[in-house]
């Protein structure tokens, strides 16, 4: 079973505008990571927020966690054309095998 | 894509027949992992290796073999290839067990 849920499915707003994707898991993790997917390419690595980290930037990406909602959520300020890609959460586990586990995305669209 | 190559991109294949998917890195890190990607089932793990010769089955594993005799170098079979083995085929290396991973450009398999 999936870790990691992305919400919503698919995000379509206009250039210029800011996008927010959501990714809720079911237990408890050590870090949360989310990924880009550009149409018929490998994942890129975005950022990694650690559990004791509420807040974390990187250029226009903004990711907050809340380990009591069991919730993160990924913003892109002032999109752009080439930010049109799927965005994947990654979780971990504290219990049981160390992997990720990646939830199906949100496939976002930015219109010109 | 953070020296990893995989090979062929592309291949056709009849059912019954077997297929080696190769995963080649230089970049010396220890993990390496083989997911597949398919519609509404986001990127699922399949087999992963934490060192030369040591390898441990994700969550789709059955239908799939995969070897590790160098660092460089994980190799992906299904030994006979079956239709609902058509999909787009991912290997990522890492450093840790949930460290950032860096992907592969993948590549597209399709049983017939």
């Amino acid at each position: 079973s999936q870790q990691g849920e992305e919400d919503p499915q698919a995000l379509s707003i206009q250039e210029g505008e800011n996008a927010t994707m959501n990714c809720s898991y079911k237990t408890s993790i050590n870090n949360l990571q989310w990924y880009r997917q550009n149409s018929g390419r490998g994942l890129v690595h975005l950022i990694l927020i650690r559990s004791n980290e509420r807040e974390k930037h990187s250029g226009r990406l903004r990711v907050t966690l809340d380990t009591s909602k069991k919730s993160s959520s990924l913003l892109i300020t002032a999109s752009r054309a080439a930010d049109t890609a799927s965005y994947f959460c990654a979780t971990d586990a504290t219990r049981g095998a160390q992997k990720l586990v990646f939830g199906q995305g949100t496939r976002l669209t930015i219109n010109p | 894509d953070a020296g990893i190559t995989q090979s062929p991109r592309h291949k056709v294949t009849e059912t019954g027949t077997p297929v080696t998917l190769r995963c080649h890195q230089t970049e010396n890190h220890r993990y390496m992992y083989w997911y597949r990607q398919d519609p509404g089932h986001g990127l699922r793990l399949i087999h992963y290796s934490y060192g030369v010769k040591d390898t441990d089955k994700g969550e789709v594993s059955d239908g799939y073999s995969v070897s590790r005799s160098k660092t460089e170098d994980f190799l992906l079979t299904l030994e006979s290839a079956t239709s609902s083995q058509t999909s787009v085929y991912f290997c990522a290396i890492g450093t840790g067990a949930t460290d950032t991973q860096y992907f592969g450009p993948g590549t597209r398999l399709t049983v017939l």
